[in-house]
Protein backbone atom coordinates (compact mmCIF):
# COMPACT_ATOMS: atom_id res chain seq x y z
CA UNK A 1 0.00 0.00 0.00
CA UNK A 2 1.09 3.72 -1.19
CA UNK A 3 -1.05 4.69 2.00
CA UNK A 4 -1.88 9.00 1.14
CA UNK A 5 0.17 10.19 -1.77
CA UNK A 6 -0.17 14.01 -2.30
CA UNK A 7 0.97 15.93 -5.44
CA UNK A 8 2.10 18.36 -6.06
CA UNK A 9 5.54 18.38 -3.32
CA UNK A 10 5.89 22.21 -4.07
CA UNK A 11 3.98 24.60 -5.82
CA UNK A 12 4.77 28.11 -6.76
CA UNK A 13 1.50 30.61 -7.72
CA UNK A 14 1.41 34.28 -8.56
CA UNK A 15 -1.87 35.89 -7.10
CA UNK A 16 -5.27 34.86 -8.11
CA UNK A 17 -4.23 31.88 -9.96
CA UNK A 18 -6.00 28.58 -8.98
CA UNK A 19 -5.09 25.40 -8.76
CA UNK A 20 -5.71 21.57 -7.13
CA UNK A 21 -3.23 19.88 -4.66
CA UNK A 22 -4.66 16.03 -5.03
CA UNK A 23 -4.89 13.61 -2.19
CA UNK A 24 -5.03 9.61 -2.35
CA UNK A 25 -5.27 7.08 -0.22
CA UNK A 26 -5.63 3.69 -1.08
CA UNK A 27 -6.62 2.33 2.28
CA UNK A 28 -10.50 2.49 1.84
CA UNK A 29 -10.28 4.95 4.87
CA UNK A 30 -13.51 6.59 5.26
CA UNK A 31 -12.36 9.52 6.31
CA UNK A 32 -10.06 12.28 4.70
CA UNK A 33 -9.35 15.52 6.08
CA UNK A 34 -7.20 18.52 4.91
CA UNK A 35 -5.09 20.83 7.23
CA UNK A 36 -2.72 23.62 6.92
CA UNK A 37 0.54 23.92 9.05
CA UNK A 38 1.88 27.32 9.52
CA UNK A 39 4.52 28.33 12.09
CA UNK A 40 3.74 28.36 15.68
CA UNK A 41 0.45 27.81 14.64
CA UNK A 42 0.08 24.23 14.61
CA UNK A 43 -2.20 22.06 12.27
CA UNK A 44 -5.83 23.58 10.95
CA UNK A 45 -8.46 21.99 9.61
CA UNK A 46 -9.54 23.09 6.21
CA UNK A 47 -12.17 20.82 5.18
CA UNK A 48 -13.14 17.17 6.41
CA UNK A 49 -14.95 14.33 4.38
CA UNK A 50 -17.04 11.36 6.53
CA UNK A 51 -17.14 9.75 3.53
CA UNK A 52 -18.57 9.72 -0.78
CA UNK A 53 -20.23 12.51 -1.26
CA UNK A 54 -20.06 14.07 1.75
CA UNK A 55 -17.93 16.99 2.79
CA UNK A 56 -17.93 19.43 5.87
CA UNK A 57 -16.15 22.67 6.71
CA UNK A 58 -13.40 22.61 9.17
CA UNK A 59 -11.62 25.98 10.81
CA UNK A 60 -10.32 27.67 8.16
CA UNK A 61 -12.52 26.80 5.14
CA UNK A 62 -12.22 30.25 3.55
CA UNK A 63 -10.74 30.54 0.05
CA UNK A 64 -10.55 26.52 -0.58
CA UNK A 65 -13.55 24.24 -2.30
CA UNK A 66 -13.20 20.28 -1.71
CA UNK A 67 -15.31 17.23 -3.44
CA UNK A 68 -15.24 13.74 -2.28
CA UNK A 69 -16.76 11.67 -5.34
CA UNK A 70 -14.55 8.38 -4.50
CA UNK A 71 -13.30 6.53 -1.62
CA UNK A 72 -9.85 7.65 -2.53
CA UNK A 73 -9.55 11.07 -3.52
CA UNK A 74 -10.02 14.01 -1.88
CA UNK A 75 -8.44 17.11 -3.77
CA UNK A 76 -8.17 21.13 -2.58
CA UNK A 77 -9.11 24.06 -4.51
CA UNK A 78 -7.63 26.92 -4.39
CA UNK A 79 -9.76 29.31 -6.06
CA UNK A 80 -7.84 32.48 -6.17
CA UNK A 81 -4.79 31.86 -4.12
CA UNK A 82 -3.42 34.47 -2.00
CA UNK A 83 -0.57 35.30 0.08
CA UNK A 84 -1.74 34.35 2.89
CA UNK A 85 -2.31 30.94 1.72
CA UNK A 86 1.62 30.48 1.63
CA UNK A 87 1.61 27.03 3.77
CA UNK A 88 2.13 23.77 3.87
CA UNK A 89 -0.94 21.57 3.36
CA UNK A 90 -1.14 17.80 4.67
CA UNK A 91 -3.77 15.68 3.39
CA UNK A 92 -4.98 12.91 6.02
CA UNK A 93 -7.44 9.48 6.57
CA UNK A 94 -8.37 7.47 9.11
CA UNK A 95 -10.50 4.32 9.28
CA UNK A 96 -13.49 5.89 10.65
CA UNK A 97 -14.55 8.89 11.51
CA UNK A 98 -14.35 9.54 14.90
CA UNK A 99 -11.51 7.20 15.68
CA UNK A 100 -8.48 9.74 16.01
CA UNK A 101 -6.33 8.02 14.31
CA UNK A 102 -4.86 9.54 11.19
CA UNK A 103 -2.33 8.62 8.61
CA UNK A 104 -0.75 11.63 6.97
CA UNK A 105 0.71 12.34 3.73
CA UNK A 106 3.71 13.96 2.60
CA UNK A 107 2.36 17.38 2.38
CA UNK A 108 2.75 19.71 -0.34
CA UNK A 109 4.48 23.26 0.14
CA UNK A 110 2.75 26.03 -1.51
CA UNK A 111 4.08 29.43 -2.25
CA UNK A 112 1.96 32.29 -3.21
CA UNK A 113 3.27 35.21 -4.54
CA UNK B 1 -14.94 23.61 21.13
CA UNK B 2 -12.75 20.92 22.49
CA UNK B 3 -9.70 22.74 22.54
CA UNK B 4 -5.65 20.69 23.51
CA UNK B 5 -2.46 22.98 25.21
CA UNK B 6 0.68 21.59 24.95
CA UNK B 7 3.65 22.30 27.53
CA UNK B 8 6.57 23.15 26.78
CA UNK B 9 6.29 24.66 23.21
CA UNK B 10 9.68 24.23 23.11
CA UNK B 11 12.38 22.36 24.24
CA UNK B 12 16.16 21.87 23.92
CA UNK B 13 18.27 19.33 25.94
CA UNK B 14 21.35 17.10 25.69
CA UNK B 15 21.57 13.37 24.74
CA UNK B 16 20.89 11.15 27.46
CA UNK B 17 18.66 13.51 29.56
CA UNK B 18 14.75 12.47 30.50
CA UNK B 19 11.54 14.63 29.49
CA UNK B 20 8.14 15.15 29.43
CA UNK B 21 6.15 16.70 27.58
CA UNK B 22 2.23 17.30 28.48
CA UNK B 23 -0.90 17.48 26.78
CA UNK B 24 -3.97 18.92 28.60
CA UNK B 25 -7.32 19.90 28.40
CA UNK B 26 -10.51 20.80 30.09
CA UNK B 27 -12.88 18.57 27.92
CA UNK B 28 -12.92 14.77 28.26
CA UNK B 29 -11.73 12.60 24.84
CA UNK B 30 -12.85 8.99 23.98
CA UNK B 31 -9.06 8.82 23.13
CA UNK B 32 -5.63 10.61 22.60
CA UNK B 33 -3.24 10.12 19.86
CA UNK B 34 0.37 11.51 19.81
CA UNK B 35 2.41 11.93 16.75
CA UNK B 36 5.48 12.94 15.75
CA UNK B 37 6.81 15.25 12.99
CA UNK B 38 10.35 15.74 11.05
CA UNK B 39 11.05 18.51 9.31
CA UNK B 40 9.86 18.63 5.76
CA UNK B 41 7.47 15.40 6.60
CA UNK B 42 4.14 14.89 7.65
CA UNK B 43 3.36 13.61 10.83
CA UNK B 44 3.11 10.00 12.01
CA UNK B 45 1.10 8.27 14.43
CA UNK B 46 3.06 7.23 17.72
CA UNK B 47 0.10 5.88 20.04
CA UNK B 48 -3.18 5.84 20.82
CA UNK B 49 -4.48 5.86 24.54
CA UNK B 50 -8.08 4.86 25.19
CA UNK B 51 -8.50 3.88 28.76
CA UNK B 52 -8.18 6.30 31.53
CA UNK B 53 -5.15 5.77 33.45
CA UNK B 54 -3.63 3.43 31.19
CA UNK B 55 0.22 3.79 30.46
CA UNK B 56 1.62 2.76 26.84
CA UNK B 57 5.44 2.15 26.45
CA UNK B 58 7.31 2.29 23.17
CA UNK B 59 10.87 1.56 23.67
CA UNK B 60 12.10 4.69 25.78
CA UNK B 61 8.70 6.94 25.11
CA UNK B 62 6.13 6.43 27.71
CA UNK B 63 2.71 7.63 27.45
CA UNK B 64 0.17 8.28 29.96
CA UNK B 65 -3.82 8.84 29.57
CA UNK B 66 -5.12 10.72 32.97
CA UNK B 67 -7.68 9.51 35.19
CA UNK B 68 -10.32 11.45 34.19
CA UNK B 69 -9.03 11.45 30.36
CA UNK B 70 -8.62 15.01 30.13
CA UNK B 71 -5.00 14.85 29.86
CA UNK B 72 -1.77 13.17 28.19
CA UNK B 73 1.78 12.55 28.81
CA UNK B 74 4.80 11.98 26.92
CA UNK B 75 8.08 10.91 28.81
CA UNK B 76 11.32 10.07 26.90
CA UNK B 77 14.09 8.37 28.83
CA UNK B 78 17.41 8.86 27.74
CA UNK B 79 16.57 11.02 24.80
CA UNK B 80 18.79 10.69 21.73
CA UNK B 81 19.43 12.98 18.31
CA UNK B 82 16.86 11.19 16.72
CA UNK B 83 14.04 11.42 19.31
CA UNK B 84 14.12 15.74 17.55
CA UNK B 85 11.09 16.72 15.70
CA UNK B 86 7.97 18.08 16.67
CA UNK B 87 5.58 16.27 18.79
CA UNK B 88 1.17 16.81 18.46
CA UNK B 89 -1.42 15.48 20.46
CA UNK B 90 -4.78 15.24 18.98
CA UNK B 91 -8.12 14.33 19.88
CA UNK B 92 -11.27 13.12 18.31
CA UNK B 93 -14.42 15.60 18.56
CA UNK B 94 -16.29 12.27 18.18
CA UNK B 95 -19.77 14.06 17.59
CA UNK B 96 -18.27 15.77 14.44
CA UNK B 97 -16.28 13.12 13.30
CA UNK B 98 -12.80 15.62 12.93
CA UNK B 99 -9.93 15.92 15.30
CA UNK B 100 -8.55 18.59 17.57
CA UNK B 101 -4.77 19.22 17.73
CA UNK B 102 -2.83 20.83 19.59
CA UNK B 103 0.02 23.44 18.87
CA UNK B 104 3.06 21.01 19.72
CA UNK B 105 6.22 20.47 21.69
CA UNK B 106 9.38 21.44 19.23
CA UNK B 107 11.78 19.15 20.68
CA UNK B 108 15.91 18.98 20.33
CA UNK B 109 18.43 16.90 21.14
CA UNK B 110 21.81 17.76 21.27
CA UNK B 111 24.70 15.09 20.83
Amino acid sequence: NAGVTQTPKFQVLKTGQSMTLQCAQDMNHEYMSWYRQDPGMGLRLIHYSVGAGITDQGEVPNGYNVSRSTTEDFPLRLLSAAPSQTSVYFCASSPRPGQGNQYFGPGTRLLVL
Amino acid sequence: TQLLEQSPQFLSIQEGENLTVYCNSSSVFSSLQWYRQEPGEGPVLLVTVVTGGEVKKLKRLTFQFGDARKDSSLHITAAQPGDTGLYLCAGPNTNAGKSTFGDGTTLTVKP
